[in-house]
Parts: C-alpha cells; structure tokens; sequence
C-alpha cells in the first residue's frame, strides 16, 4: 500500500482536460514538493512536473501541477492519444527520511 | 546531456544478492545537490524507491528494504552500485537508476532515469 494515494484510473476524450489526485499527509505533501512522472507503456519513468507546479524544458504547458494542504493535483489538458501512460505523483516523507510514490493512475484517452 | 545506464545480471537466485551499477554520463556524479538513487518496479506495479547516495558517501534507504540494501559510489568511475541481499520472488522487478534533486537535505525530484534493468529472482 502506497503512502501517496492515486486514483487507479482516470479517462478522457481527446481535447478534453483530465486531472489526477494525489492524497497524502502533513509528514509529506503538507511539508514537501510535489514531484509527477509519466511512463509511458514499456519505457522509464519521466519527469514531468517538479517543486508543484514547475515544468522541465520541453515539457509542454499543457501539463500543470498544484498542491494545497496535504494533497496535488496534475493537470492535463487538450489530451492526445499519446499522452495514453501511468502518471505518478511523488514526494519526500519526512518522518521515513524517504522518498515515497503514489500507486500510480493509469490515463486512458477514448 | 547527462544519461544513466543500468547493468548487472538479469536472474539471480533466491537468497543470493542482487547487484546492480549505474554508469553516469554527460556529467559529473559528483555534483552538489544531487543524490544517485535506485528506484525499482515490479511487473505491473508501482515505483518503489529504493536508496540514495551522495558522492560523499551520504545514503538515504527505504526503511523497509534497509536491512538488506547497501548503495556504494565511485567518485573515478563515475559509477554508483547497489546490493540487495537475501532475495526472493517478490524482488523481481525492473530497476532503475536516476538523479535525485536535493534541496533541505530531502530528495525532491528524481531526473533523468536509465532505462531500467529486468531483474528476476528465479532458481
């Protein structure tokens, strides 16, 4: 069982928005950054979103990231098929001393 | 550009170790700021960090796996390691190396990842 919790799942038509959720506690969301990845199918994880909301060169502003109290969100909107993939959210837990990962959703696009 | 790669032996036997190295390219391990972590992933599962290490020799490990993780760096190779002893089924996973970001002595981010090794543990 993850630390971080991720819907398993979440869908969207093409050009539509979508968001996924991440839930965690003041021991880590509430008193760190918020880090998202996307695998896509087969291939490593990548880096997406960091410190919250801050996006890596060349990752398109299509993606977004927020956080509020002990919980993050990632956005994505105008969906393309090939953003079909896992995202996972993820953070430092202070009380570990560990980075800890959400379960991971898997973002289908009809 | 920095790039990471993975190697070591793709099966091992239950209660053996696992060892894997990290080769880093296009850029010093020895940077400030960033500790060199593994990360592994069990077939159709989740990310499950593993350890970091600082090119000091500063290591953060995942308190579950503590026990039998041992992540080592060299500074003149570039390269850093990981051991996993005692291992069973339930380690076979894709592992991956990556860079990990720190800020307040935290990891914050981990960027870039190799691109994974398969490690089954099977006799």
């Amino acid at each position: 069982q993850s630390v971080l919790t991720q819907p398993p799942s979440v869908s969207a038509a093409p050009g539509q928005k979508v968001t996924i959720s991440c839930s965690g506690s003041s021991s880590n969301i509430g008193n760190n950054y918020v880090s998202w990845y996307q695998q896509l199918p087969g291939t490593a994880p990548k880096l997406l979103i960091y410190d919250n909301n801050k996006r890596p060169s060349g990752i398109p502003d299509r993606f977004s990231g927020s956080k509020s109290g002990t919980s993050a969100t990632l956005g994505i909107t105008g969906l393309q098929t090939g953003d079909e993939a896992d995202y996972y959210c993820g953070t430092w837990d202070s009380s570990l001393s560990a980075a800890v990962f959400g379960g991971g959703t898997q973002l289908t696009v009809l | 550009q920095l790039q990471l790669q993975e190697s070591g032996p793709g099966l091992v036997k239950p209660s053996e170790t696992l060892s894997l190295t990290c080769t880093v390219s296009g850029g010093s391990i020895s940077s400030s700021s960033y500790y060199w972590g593994w990360i592994r992933q069990p077939p159709g599962k989740g990310l499950e960090w593993i350890g970091s290490i600082y090119y000091s020799g500063s290591t953060y490990y995942n308190p579950s796996l503590k026990s039998r993780v041992t992540i080592s760096v060299d500074t003149s190779k570039n390269q850093f390691s990981l051991k996993l002893s005692s291992v069973t089924a339930a380690d076979t996973a894709v592992y991956y190396c990556a860079r990990g970001y720190s800020g307040y002595d935290v990891i914050d981010w981990f960027d870039p990842w190799g691109q994974g090794t398969l490690v089954t543990v099977s006799s």
